[in-house]
């Protein structure tokens, strides 16, 4: 069984700062099967980026997915403010067939 | 437009049963698969399973094996996640999404499922 885990838990942050993500499978992931997205209080998840490294229609530049393996990164390369939310990081694989991380949150420092 | 359209928000006590749904519109909806994703208050998505409308091949998470059913009705582009006993620990929001490959691409608005006596 795939667990991911996601650090840091809460990710305190200026505007303009940059963010890192983490995402890390207990076993790997096969062909980067990884998959992130953004979570607004009160909203629907969103599609960032998948296959690790692709973004999601209409996702802004400054989103970008990197790693293979076991370990994954979101990089937000200069936080706006709609960008202060939760992010969770999505596998495929054979068991289970799929399952999300904890979550990190990102607010305002 | 594309878009999922899911049912409203429900109010149930504990042993009721309940049927909630997701309905496509804007695309072809026997094409891709339909995944079910449960957040209980204040805490992180949780996969519960998936169907494909195409054929209702249907695959379900372990943990939510036995306790929830995943249907679909392709002649009104609508998949379905019902409870024959429902239990206080099944309050939670419900989203439906579309799944072009093994990721969501599109997501509905979700429905608040409240199980309380």
């Amino acid at each position: 069984e795939i667990v991911l885990t996601q650090s840091p838990g809460t990710l305190s942050l200026s505007p303009g700062e940059r963010a890192t993500l983490s995402c890390r499978a207990s076993q790997s992931v096969r062909s980067s099967y990884l998959a992130w997205y953004q979570q607004k209080p009160g909203q629907a998840p969103r599609l960032l980026t998948y296959g690790a490294s692709s973004r999601a229609t209409g996702i802004p530049d400054r989103f970008s997915g990197s790693g293979s393996g076991t370990d994954f990164t979101l990089t937000i390369s200069r936080l706006e403010p709609e960008d202060f939310a939760v992010y969770y990081c999505q596998q495929y694989g054979s068991s289970p067939l799929f399952s999300f991380g904890p979550g990190t949150k990102v607010d305002m420092k | 437009e594309v878009q999922l359209m899911q049912s409203g928000a429900e109010v149930k006590k504990p042993g009721e049963s309940l049927k909630i749904s997701c309905k496509g519109s804007g695309y072809s909806f026997t094409s891709y698969w339909i995944g079910w994703v449960r957040q209980m208050p204040g805490k992180g998505l949780e996969w519960m399973g998936i169907i494909h409308p195409g054929d209702s091949d249907t695959r379900y998470s372990p943990s939510f094996q036995g306790q929830v059913t995943i249907s679909v009705d392709k002649s009104i582009s609508t998949a379905y996640l019902q409870w024959s006993s429902l239990r206080a620990s099944d309050t939670a929001t419900y989203y439906c999404g579309r799944l072009p490959h093994w990721y969501v691409d599109l997501w509905g608005r979700g429905t608040l499922v409240t199980v309380s006596s």
